[in-house]
């Protein structure tokens, strides 16, 4: 699976939206994009994934890309409960194909 | 949604002494569950992915006598610490690939310590 490149770290004003950025610049055609984060002490929780076109749901909007070699995952109002690390992480869907994570972003909503 | 739980999620074990963790997928049959470890801020490990009714594929440096992973049915997968030392103290989490789909659920996660 291809390697993925996150900021370590960012913060977000209460209420704005957070973008969460991802480079994967070695992705190939057929590698999907998932977006996962873990609020402290607790599993992975889903958030979202996508191929090529832009994916929305009641979490988040995921940006990709023409040339899929980046992408933005999208919070659109932060909320403090939104305080996590987020990981992209990129994919085969075959099955039995493990999600293999990177140090992902923290992000911390502020007040 | 797709739920996993995992029991006990927080566990205090005698060194040299077995634990064993439970991975239930409630709502989804699972195929295919996969085993992480999480040491104090850092990222998830990939232990082992195991399929119902084979035998486990361990990943390098994980040894597969001290961490027993059963898959004996498509809704549970179970994680035995063997002879546990302080080092394995850590938070172990378990995730699961619904049979047909494309999108891995994880469990709440389970805390060892082992003093």
């Amino acid at each position: 699976d291809a390697k993925t490149t996150q900021p370590p770290s960012m913060d977000c004003a209460e209420g704005r939206a957070a973008n969460l950025p991802c480079n994967h610049s070695t992705i190939s055609g057929n590698e999907y994009v998932y977006w996962y984060r873990q609020i402290h002490s607790q599993g992975p929780q889903y958030i979202i994934h996508g191929l090529k076109n832009n994916e929305t749901n009641e979490m988040a909007s995921l940006i990709i890309t023409e040339d899929r070699k980046s992408s933005t995952l999208i919070l659109p109002h932060a909320t403090l409960r939104d305080t996590a690390v987020y990981y992209c992480i990129v994919r085969f869907n075959n099955a039995g194909n493990m999600l293999t994570f990177g140090g992902g972003t923290r992000l911390m909503v502020k007040p | 949604g797709a739920v996993v739980s995992q029991h006990p999620s927080r566990v205090i074990c005698k060194s040299g002494t077995s634990v064993k963790i439970e991975c239930r997928s409630l709502d989804f049959q699972a195929t295919t569950m996969f085993w992480y470890r999480q040491f104090p801020k850092q990222s998830l490990m990939l232990m082992a992915t195991s399929n119902e009714g084979s035998k486990a594929t361990y990943e390098q440096g994980v040894e597969k006598d001290k961490f027993l992973i059963n898959h004996a049915s498509l809704t549970l997968s179970t994680l035995t610490v063997t002879s546990a030392h302080p080092e394995d103290s850590s938070f172990y989490i378990c995730s699961a690939l619904p049979s047909g789909g494309n999108t891995i659920y994880f469990g709440e996660g389970s805390w060892l310590t082992v003093v």
